[in-house]
């Protein structure tokens, strides 16, 4: 059974702490996401990779940044976070050919 | 404005009742549309894909439409469980590879 598993399902960190969010997929998946999901806004994408060392930003990138040192590992980092930052965190890993994608568990982050 | 919008934003059915989610987009052509079902707490899965030509796709008491006149996919729901109790997410893929999310619906099957 094919998996992406995010390292923490809840995290509550204060605000200016720095953050990493961990996301880690069995399939060799080329491609790795990260979305935030708010209430009423959907699924929104931070940042994605399609190759190790390689990332690109997605559509609210502002306040994040990512590291993709091995292709089944990508991390996202919330270098000073903020209120505004709490969110449910989803990761996500497709093939080359993005027929489809397998989501992670999530992780709920609440910044106090 | 969003360019995929879905509706109802939620929905409360006795279980064994059918239902219908909407979906729809203003991207067009697209790759690809996708139908995830979300349960709290997890991430999506995916139930349906259909590509631009298609206009059905069934998975079990699943089925999803897709009209490309009118922009509008449809979700429905056959005799409903209480464990179709979920978020409905239509993401879908343009034709430069791009995914877009619609916001979901949340549906709750009651006794």
């Amino acid at each position: 059974d094919v998996k992406v598993t995010q390292s923490s399902r809840y995290l509550v960190k204060r605000t200016g702490e720095k953050v990493f969010l961990e996301c880690v997929q069995d399939m060799d998946h080329e491609n790795m996401f990260w979305y935030r999901q708010d209430p009423g806004l959907g699924l929104r994408l931070i940042y994605f990779s399609y190759d190790v060392k390689m990332k690109e930003k997605g559509d609210i990138p502002e306040g994040y940044s990512v590291s993709r040192e091995k292709k089944e590992r990508f991390s996202l980092i919330l270098e000073s976070a903020s209120t505004n930052q709490t969110s449910m965190y989803l990761c996500a890993s497709s093939s080359l050919h993005l027929y489809g994608y397998t989501f992670g568990s999530g992780t709920r982050l609440t910044v106090v | 404005k969003n360019q995929v919008e879905q509706s109802p934003q939620s929905l409360i059915i006795l279980e064994g009742k059918n239902c219908t989610l909407q979906c729809n987009y203003t991207v067009s052509p697209f790759s690809n549309l996708r139908w995830y079902k979300q349960d709290t707490g997890r991430g999506p899965v995916s139930l349906t894909i259909m590509t631009f030509s298609e206009n059905t796709k069934s998975n079990g008491r699943y089925t999803a439409t897709l009209d490309a006149d009118t922009k509008q996919s449809s979700l429905h729901i056959t005799a409903s469980q209480l464990s179709d109790s979920a978020s409905y997410i239509c993401p879908l893929k343009t034709s430069y590879d791009k995914v877009i999310f619609g916001p979901g619906t949340s549906l709750s099957v009651i006794p």
